[in-house]
């Protein structure tokens, strides 16, 4: 499985969109790019994922860039509560849960 | 949907006892995943089951280790016997295989410290 690069740390403006960056320049054609977050003393939480097209949930939406060798996760409308470990992970969609989750970026939305 | 659910939350043993951890799947979800949680090491997979049967257990630490799907919604991990290293976090994950699309569901972790 392909490995992920991220930025250790971000902060954000409450309120304001934060862009989470994730590099995964070795993805392979059929891997999907997921996105989890961990909020401190929880479970991971699933987020979004995509394999070409960009994608919209109610939490997020991910960019994919043509190349697929880096993606972008944007909260629109950061809140506290999205303070979090979040999390870029790429595999086949048959076994995602395989691949290594990394160290994660600790975004940190500020009032 | 009660989610993925895991028990105890908290457990604290003497070096040397055996620890079971447990979990409860989804119901419809068929794929388990048992993760372990340091800070040294971050997220790790130790297994994960696909329809009661391991599939992959390369992530599993030593013998000391075992994990076990014995029916369809259940699986345990057992620790036996159990080190002060093997103080973690320990979360299992399920989805159904077959629509992954949706996503691993974790549980809120069972916190192990073994003293």
């Amino acid at each position: 499985d392909a490995k992920t690069t991220q930025p250790p740390s971000m902060d954000c403006a409450e309120g304001r969109a934060a862009n989470l960056p994730c590099n995964h320049s070795t993805i392979s054609g059929n891997e999907y790019v997921y996105w989890y977050r961990q909020i401190h003393s929880q479970g991971p939480q699933y987020i979004i994922h995509g394999l070409k097209n960009n994608e919209t949930n109610e939490m997020a939406s991910l960019i994919i860039t043509e190349d697929r060798k880096s993606s972008t996760l944007i909260l629109p409308h950061a809140t506290l509560r999205d303070t979090a470990v979040y999390y870029c992970i790429v595999g086949f969609n048959t076994n995602a849960g395989k691949s290594t989750f990394g160290d994660g970026t600790t975004l940190t939305v500020k009032p | 949907d009660a989610g993925v659910i895991q028990s105890p939350r908290h457990e604290v043993t003497e070096m040397g006892q055996e620890v079971t951890l447990r979990c409860k799947l989804i119901s419809g979800h068929n794929s388990l995943f048992w993760y372990r949680q340091t800070m040294m090491r971050g997220l790790e997979l130790l297994i994960y089951f696909n329809n009661n049967v391991p599939i992959d257990d390369s992530g599993m630490p030593e013998d000391r280790f075992s994990a076990k799907m014995p029916n369809a919604s259940f699986s345990t991990l057992k620790i036996q016997p159990s080190e002060p290293r093997d103080s973690a976090v320990y979360f299992c994950a399920s989805t159904n295989r077959d629509r992954v699309r949706n996503g691993y569901t974790f549980g809120s972790g069972t916190r192990l410290t073994v003293v």
